[in-house]
């Protein structure tokens, strides 16, 4: 199984702060990525997906990059409704499988 | 617009079976399969597997093989969810989601309690 490492697990920031969640593969995903953010008591929403393609209605101060196996989200101008758990998940093959998750906590 | 709409929570005995619902519209449902995802208490998300909405096949992560069955009914455009024998282990939120995971149920939650 391909296992993905979220790093880091926690952090904290400001409102207007931009951060950087890195998501790292075990072995080559190509772009098979994608990005979820989920908040308390909530379904995960998709963000993210082909590592770099924003789903429809996200808002551009979220961007995803990388290839391979390293990958990263950054979220510029951080809004309060941004602070929330973020994975990311593979699926280049089966069984498709989810880091363990970053949780963006307000400073 | 897709939405995906989830049958109430559960509360089951140890050993007893429950079955979980999955009810889509806004598309059609045999053009997407449909993704089931465990979340333990204050855990993260376990992809658990797959089912193909046209040939009714479905594909289990390991760790799922076995305990938890996967089935349709397309006549009301609607994915299932049984776990056999339950387990303390198996109280959970469950949550269906159109494959890629772009559009995702409210989530179910089971209680295995004696």
């Amino acid at each position: 199984d391909i296992q993905m490492t979220q790093s880091p697990s926690s952090l904290s920031a400001s409102v207007g702060d931009r951060v950087t969640i890195t998501c790292r593969a075990s072995q080559g995903i190509s772009n098979d990525l994608a990005w979820f953010q989920q908040k308390p008591g909530k379904a995960p929403k998709s963000l993210i997906h082909a590592a770099s393609s924003l789903q429809s209605g996200v808002p551009s101060n979220f961007a995803g990059r990388g290839s391979g196996t390293h990958f990263t989200l950054t979220i510029s101008n951080l809004q309060p409704e941004d602070f929330a758990t973020y994975y990311c998940q593979q699926y280049h093959s089966y069984p498709i499988t989810f880091g363990q998750g970053t949780r963006l906590e307000i400073k | 617009q897709v939405q995906l709409v989830q049958s109430g929570s559960e509360l089951g005995k140890p050993g007893a079976s429950v079955k979980i619902s999955c009810k889509a519209s806004g598309y059609t449902f045999i053009d997407y399969s449909i993704t089931w995802v465990r979340q333990a208490p204050g855990q993260g998300l376990e992809w658990m597997g797959r089912i193909n909405t046209n040939t009714g096949t479905p594909t289990y992560a390991r760790d799922f093989a076995g305990h938890f069955v996967f089935s349709l009914d397309t006549s009301v455009s609607t994915a299932y969810l049984q776990i056999n024998s339950l387990k303390t282990d198996d109280t959970a939120v469950y949550y269906c989601a159109r494959a890629p995971e772009d559009y995702w149920g409210q989530g179910t939650l089971v209680t295995v309690s004696s």
